[in-house]
């Protein structure tokens, strides 16, 4: 079945460090691609999305591209700062109505200043 | 903007309760999920429903129900709540299509 492979964390990394966060997939057919973000004691919210192959999701200086060749949505930004540390989620959605959405283990960021 | 709307933060529920956690959603979507969020694990789904009166089951549904009586509202039931149940619980709506879903604000459930 589908599903989503998401790098372990917890990640910690400098102010102004380069990030990435891998995530690959296994789906039939066409889905999109998501990463989520969940800030301390908040919901979850999309940061981004793409809907087909080579594109490419972008917010708040993060970005992903729909890699289909490698099955990949890897979560890059070039400069973090404190205030994204929060847990990230990679996740897919398939189906052309009645559509399931599922998700990665989550990976928690943590930036020190 | 879109409001998904649980009817409590905390919950606290003894072995062996029937619990009912609820969840609404105003933008008249059609499909709608429940989540359980536990460390390490990620979210996985227990339920999905994509139209009134219709539920299919997710990765993990032993042990739940689901009820969709109003487009609206989607109901999750622990028929005899256990501890191994004891979890944060997320409820999501989304649109027909290959599109994002929405989310509430979680119910953490205690079961002692």
């Amino acid at each position: 079945g589908n599903s989503v492979t998401q790098m372990e964390g917890p990640v910690t990394l400098s102010e102004e460090a380069f990030l990435t966060i891998n995530c690959t997939y296994t789906a039939t057919g066409y889905p999109s691609l998501f990463w989520y973000v969940q800030y301390p004691g908040e919901g979850l919210q999309l940061l981004l999305k793409a809907t087909k192959a080579d594109d490419k999701g972008s917010n708040k200086g993060f970005e992903a591209t729909y890699r289909k060749e490698t099955t990949s949505f890897h979560l890059e930004k070039g400069s973090v700062q404190v205030s994204d540390s929060a847990v990230y989620f990679c996740a897919l959605s398939w189906g052309s109505s009645a559509s399931k959405i599922i998700f990665g283990s989550g990976t928690r960021l943590s930036i020190r200043p | 903007d879109v409001k998904v709307t649980q009817s409590s933060r905390y919950l606290v529920k003894r072995t062996g309760e029937k619990v009912f956690l609820e969840c609404v959603q105003d933008m008249d979507h059609e499909n709608m999920f429940w989540y359980r969020q536990d460390p390490g694990l990620g979210l996985r789904l227990i339920y999905f429903s994509y139209d009134v009166k219709m539920k299919e089951k997710g990765d993990i549904p032993e042990g739940y129900s689901v009820s969709r009586e109003k487009k609206e509202r989607f109901s999750l039931i622990l028929e005899s709540a256990s501890t191994n149940q004891t979890s944060m619980y997320l409820c999501a709506s989304s649109p027909p299509g290959n599109t994002e879903a929405f989310f509430g604000q979680g119910t953490r459930l205690t079961v002692v």
